[in-house]
């Protein structure tokens, strides 16, 4: 069936570095990717996204990138700072019918330390 | 800004027992979904639901699950007879479109 693996599980980094996340997608008909942080106790919030015609999409100091033909994707965090501290899921969505659903990965814990 | 808003924040039931989860999504979105989310573990889709019907549903979404919008704002996720395995974060989400869905703030169910 349909499978997101991501990695890493845990990364921790320093207040300034950047921070890389990244997810594989089993299903070649996945067209939407989009990535999800969640705090503690809170919702997922969906922070940026990215569609299959699209190699790469930038918002402030995050990024995301994607290689169809390697069902990669990957989120790219610059200039880290403590609030980034969340685990961030990345997903792969198929359009099905008239709805598409959201296929996750198994989360990354992000800390970063002042 | 307007947010998906779910109720109630936690439930705790006893196994056998009946219970609904209520959500009310964004205002102009015209897809719903659930999800669930073992503590510690990922987001699980359980069910679409577009135009008054279930679009696609999980494997999880056995015959115990049943969703319902029984008016033009409320959408529920009723389970008939819980079981100590639902125990979860159940998460509804709705988008305007499909794709970029927004998340409510959960309802933590505890069955014992």
């Amino acid at each position: 069936g349909e499978n997101v693996e991501q990695h890493p599980s845990t990364l921790s980094v320093q207040e300034g570095d950047s921070a890389v996340i990244k997810c594989t997608y089993s299903d070649s008909a996945s067209n939407y990717f989009p990535w999800y942080k969640q705090e503690l106790g809170k919702r997922p919030q969906l922070i940026i996204d990215i569609r299959s015609n699209v190699g790469e999409k930038k918002d402030q100091r995050i990024a995301v990138t994607l290689n169809k033909t390697a069902k990669h994707f990957s989120l790219h965090i610059t200039e880290t700072q403590p609030e980034d501290s969340a685990v961030y899921f990345c997903a792969a969505s198929t359009l099905s019918g008239n709805t598409d659903k959201l296929i996750f990965g198994t989360g990354t814990r992000l800390q970063v330390f002042p | 800004e307007p947010e998906v808003t779910q109720t109630p924040s936690h439930q705790v039931t006893q196994m056998g027992q009946e219970v609904i989860l209520r959500c009310v999504p964004i205002s102009n979105h015209l897809y719903f979904y659930w999800y669930r989310q073992i503590l510690g573990q990922k987001v699980e889709f359980l069910v679409s639901f577009y135009n008054n019907e279930i679009s696609e549903k999980s494997e999880i979404f056995d015959d115990q699950f049943s969703v319902e919008r029984p008016d033009g704002s409320n959408f529920t996720l009723k389970i008939r007879s819980t079981k100590l395995e639902d125990s979860a974060m159940y998460f509804c989400a709705s988008s305007e479109i499909y794709y970029e869905q927004y998340f409510g703030p959960g309802t933590r169910l505890t069955v014992t």
